[in-house]
């Protein structure tokens, strides 16, 4: 079955250091997979994508991803944490009929 | 501003109400969705319109009713819900469909609209 795990529903970092939230999927084909962000009271942004090319992708707010095919995840990355980066981060991947499939998403707490 | 309003922002209603939920996007994208967010739970996908035609409806009720009467407009008619209907309804849209070849998953959300059944 297709599906993405996000294994943490809370991650919590102090401001200024690096952060990761995981992801990991199955799907079956070459994967389209996506980070969302979603602030409070707010609907889903676009962060970043994997579609083909180098594993390493960036995107908003100097967050970047890396594509692992051989451990299929496609965790979440920012050198040094922000504030402002406390948020629900979803994963998403795009399935074969064109669908996105989500995570649960992850909560991501910032402390000063 | 993600320019795709949706109104209203709240909405309490009871059992036997009939009330609608509205979206507009200003982007002139040519896919508008629904999706259906519960705490902790994935998003669920209830709805996809393509060029004002609906491709998917995946399972929902009845008493959700969608209709789109053009590409920039989306609404949710809603009937008789359940108190498990409470939860925050968000609209998408993106150029393309995800179904086609060129739709790449990037999609431009609402804000949402929070719906409590009681």
């Amino acid at each position: 079955a297709q599906s993405v795990a996000q294994p943490e529903d809370q991650v919590n970092v102090a401001e200024g250091n690096p952060l990761t939230v995981k992801c990991t999927y199955s799907v079956s084909g070459n994967p389209y997979l996506f980070w969302y962000v979603q602030y409070p009271n707010r609907g889903l942004q676009f962060l970043l994508k994997y579609i083909t090319g180098d594993n390493l992708v960036k995107g908003s707010y100097g967050f970047e991803a890396e594509f692992n095919k051989s451990q299929t995840s496609f965790h979440l990355k920012k050198p040094s944490a922000l504030v402002s980066d406390s948020a629900l981060y979803f994963c998403a991947v795009r399935d074969g009929r064109g669908q996105l499939i989500w995570g649960a998403g992850t909560k991501l707490i910032i402390k000063p | 501003e993600t320019g795709v309003t949706q109104t209203p922002r709240h909405l309490v209603m009871g059992m036997t109400n009939k009330k609608s939920l509205k979206c507009e996007q200003h982007l002139g994208h040519n896919a508008m969705y629904w999706y259906k967010q519960s705490a902790k739970k994935p998003l669920e996908l209830m709805f996809v319109y393509n060029f004002k035609e609906q491709t998917e409806n995946n399972s929902v009720p009845s008493r959700f009713s969608p209709e789109c009467p053009n590409s920039s407009h989306l609404f949710l008619h809603l009937h008789t819900l359940q108190p498990e209907d409470s939860a925050l309804y968000l609209c998408a849209s993106s150029q393309v469909s995800l179904r086609e070849s060129g739709g790449t998953g990037e999609l431009f959300f609402g804000e949402g609209s929070r719906l409590t059944v009681l």
